[in-house]
């Protein structure tokens, strides 16, 4: 079975202040893809980034970066210099089944509230 | 690219009404398709997954007859929620993939809120 904790429920930071969303999952499958993705109050998913277990490189993209660190089971984003239109619920995902059927599973989200 | 378009947005009916929901890949073949609920302030659950053509995979306690998938074409899934009562009234959001590329992410329609009276 496959398990994605995300500890922290609610985070709250000022505007331009840097915050750290942390990730863990759990797998037993050697080949799986780690996922972040955002939900404004709109609801529509939207997807951040994919990462695949053997490419543990970070990556940056612009405010938003990713630290995927296999031996501790962690894929942790990080928005630098946070805007109120940061503001939304951010699910990590693991899907570890290959093919066409491969599953998605969530962590429970943390929403982020950036008050201007 | 890969857009996802789910219909309708959201709809209020009453209790007892069947409702069903569409969920259309625009621009590629979708395969396969996925099928989740969320409630308010939770987490994304995966109901089921349809493959074109064949019958749906519900996840262990979704009840397959009270929520019908179908999947008849490369680009067009729907979701009947049969006799709906108050309890079923959540965010259903699908999601896309094609079989041409299985390790491309998911993508997702905009969701469909549902109320029911």
């Amino acid at each position: 079975a496959q398990k994605v904790t995300q500890a922290q429920t609610e985070i709250s930071v000022v505007e331009k202040e840097d915050v750290t969303l942390d990730c863990v999952y759990e797998t037993r499958d050697t080949t799986y893809y780690l996922f972040w993705y955002k939900q404004p109050p709109s609801g529509e998913l939207v997807f951040l980034i994919r990462r695949n277990s053997f490419d543990e490189q970070n990556e940056i993209s612009g405010r938003y970066s990713w630290n995927f660190q296999k031996s501790t089971s962690s894929f942790n984003f990080t928005i630098t210099a946070s805007q109120v239109v940061d503001s939304a619920v951010y699910f990590c995902a693991l899907s570890a089944q290959t093919g066409a059927n491969s599953k998605l599973t969530f962590g429970k989200g943390i929403t982020l509230s950036v008050r201007p | 690219g890969a857009v996802v378009s789910q219909h309708p947005s959201w709809v209020i009916c009453k209790s007892g009404t069947s409702v069903k929901i569409e969920c259309r890949s625009l621009d590629f073949q979708a395969t396969t398709m996925f099928w989740y609920r969320q409630f308010p302030k939770q987490s994304l659950m995966l109901m089921a997954t349809s493959n074109e053509g064949s019958k749906a995979t519900y996840e262990q306690g979704v009840e397959k007859d009270k929520f019908l998938i179908n999947h008849a074409s490369l680009t067009l899934s729907t979701l009947t929620v049969t006799s709906a009562h108050p309890e079923d009234s959540s965010f259903y959001i699908c999601s896309a993939r094609t079989q041409l590329n299985v390790f491309q992410p998911q993508h997702f329609g905009d969701g469909t809120r549902l109320s029911i009276l």
